[in-house]
């Protein structure tokens, strides 16, 4: 079946050491997101993908890094991970405009 | 910032009952979308209505929106244990068009006892 896969399901990692978090999506959709999501709150952007155009929110820390090397993949770098980085990460994509997103099972990403 | 604010937080229904959820807005939007979230998952995107719909249908779930009042309701028929969940509202805000981005509300609880 046609999906958004986000890999590891859980992560830990040492406090300042560089972890990758990885999405795919077998949808063919020209959007992908990041959003980070700490418990009992609201998902918050990071950053997307419009093709190969990279969108950063303002708010997002320079931490975190995204790279697309193709229209399936996506890849969330953080470069020295805080306690604060704890949380889950949640990847999504969509084909256009004026559709819903298709979201993957999320990252939980523990920083030790 | 944040778009969306869900009404009420936490809802607990006992199984068969209807559940209403409300959410409210702050700025002009293309499109508002509810999704459900079960414990430690992903969103799953449940319905998705335009700033020119009304009023929309999808199996038990009947979503509303009404622009003036910047506010959408999302029912959920017959409600069963399996509904039990996180749902979140999210609005597309315009005119970002091409690259619109969904700003997320903190969520309602919904319980459902059996």
């Amino acid at each position: 079946d046609a999906m958004v896969i986000q890999n590891p399901r859980y992560q830990v990692t040492q406090f300042g050491k560089p972890v990758t978090l990885s999405c795919s999506q077998t949808l063919n959709h020209n959007v992908m997101y990041w959003y980070q999501q700490k418990s009992s709150q609201a998902p918050k952007l990071l950053f997307h993908y419009y093709d190969k155009d990279f969108n950063n929110e303002a708010d997002t820390p320079d931490n975190f890094q995204s790279r697309r090397p193709n229209t399936s993949f996506c890849f969330l770098d953080i470069r020295s991970p805080g306690l604060g980085d704890a949380a889950m990460y949640l990847c999504a994509s969509r084909l256009e405009y004026n559709y819903g997103y298709t979201f993957g099972s999320g990252t939980r990403l523990t920083v030790v | 910032s944040q778009q969306g604010e869900e009404d009420p937080q936490a809802l607990s229904i006992q199984e068969g009952e209807n559940a209403t959820m409300n959410c409210s807005y702050k700025t002009s939007i293309n499109n508002l979308q509810w999704y459900r979230q079960n414990s430690g998952r992903g969103l799953v995107h449940l319905i998705l209505i335009r700033s020119n719909e009304r009023e929309k249908h999808s199996g038990r779930l009947r979503v509303t929106l009404d622009t003036s009042k910047k506010s959408s309701s999302l029912l959920i028929t017959a409600s069963r244990a399996a509904d039990t969940a996180s749902y979140f509202c999210a609005t597309d805000q315009a005119p970002t068009g091409a690259n619109s981005k969904l700003t997320f509300g903190k969520g309602i609880t919904l319980s459902v006892r059996p």
